[in-house]
């Protein structure tokens, strides 16, 4: 399967100011997903990157609060805004080929004081 | 509303006998379910998964069973070993077509721990 390489693993940011996450795979996938797991939750699927155009975001969430980029087919970035206490979270990338499971990076836990 | 159900947060099983972890779902639309591992400080690992068209797939020490009446999957670990002591998530996805179809929805995690 794919390497998945997450940046930051851990941050703590002030009130807000935003975080950008970085996710590069070592080779070209078709499909990329950000997810964010809240305290005590299950995953959560923020958004769909799409390549060249625009991220496919779900319910609850816009693309003010959670810009993305996904410039090529191997690195995305999921940008979190307006930094709150409850955007505390640890938030993942996840990668999958048609047909294929989705994989995961090793998230990047976020702290807001 | 939840639309997919681990009711059990936690499981303790002696190394060396089953574990059996649990998940039920609600949506009909769901077609495909897998099984994470995860590790603390870790991304979830994906384990072994299925399709709706089948009602059973064996990986080595783990099985999962799909029961599409009743809406309900489980994870057979058998021998179960100290190794995997993890939070295992239970996922499912389907409907829709291109990305949608694999957008997956997940349990609240049933974190395992195995005695030896």
């Amino acid at each position: 399967s794919a390497v998945i390489s997450q940046k930051p693993s851990r941050d703590i940011c002030q009130r807000g100011t935003s975080l950008t996450i970085q996710c590069q795979v070592d080779s070209q996938v078709t499909m990329m997903f950000w997810y964010r797991q809240q305290p005590g939750q299950s995953l959560t699927l923020i958004a769909t990157a799409n390549q060249g155009s625009e991220a496919t975001y779900e319910s609850g969430f816009v693309i003010d609060k959670f810009p993305i980029s996904r410039p090529n087919l191997t690195f995305s970035t999921l940008t979190v805004s307006n930094l709150s206490p409850e955007d505390s979270s640890i938030y993942l990338c996840s990668v999958a080929g048609l047909g294929q499971p989705q994989h995961f990076g090793d998230g990047t836990r976020l702290s807001i004081l | 509303d939840q639309q997919v159900k681990q009711n059990s947060p936690s499981l303790s099983v002696q190394e060396g006998r089953i574990s059996i972890l649990n998940c039920d779902y609600t949506n009909s639309m769901f077609d495909y379910f897998l099984w994470y591992k995860k590790y603390p400080a870790e991304g979830p690992t994906f384990l072994i998964s299925i399709s709706s068209i089948k009602d059973k797939n064996e990986d080595g020490r783990f099985t999962v069973f799909l029961n599409k009446s009743a809406k309900h999957l489980s994870l057979h670990i058998v021998p179960s070993q100290p190794g995997d002591s993890a939070v295992y998530f239970c996922a499912a996805s389907g409907g829709g077509s291109g990305a949608g179809s694999y957008q997956l929805t997940f349990g609240k995690g049933t974190k395992l721990s195995v005695i030896p």
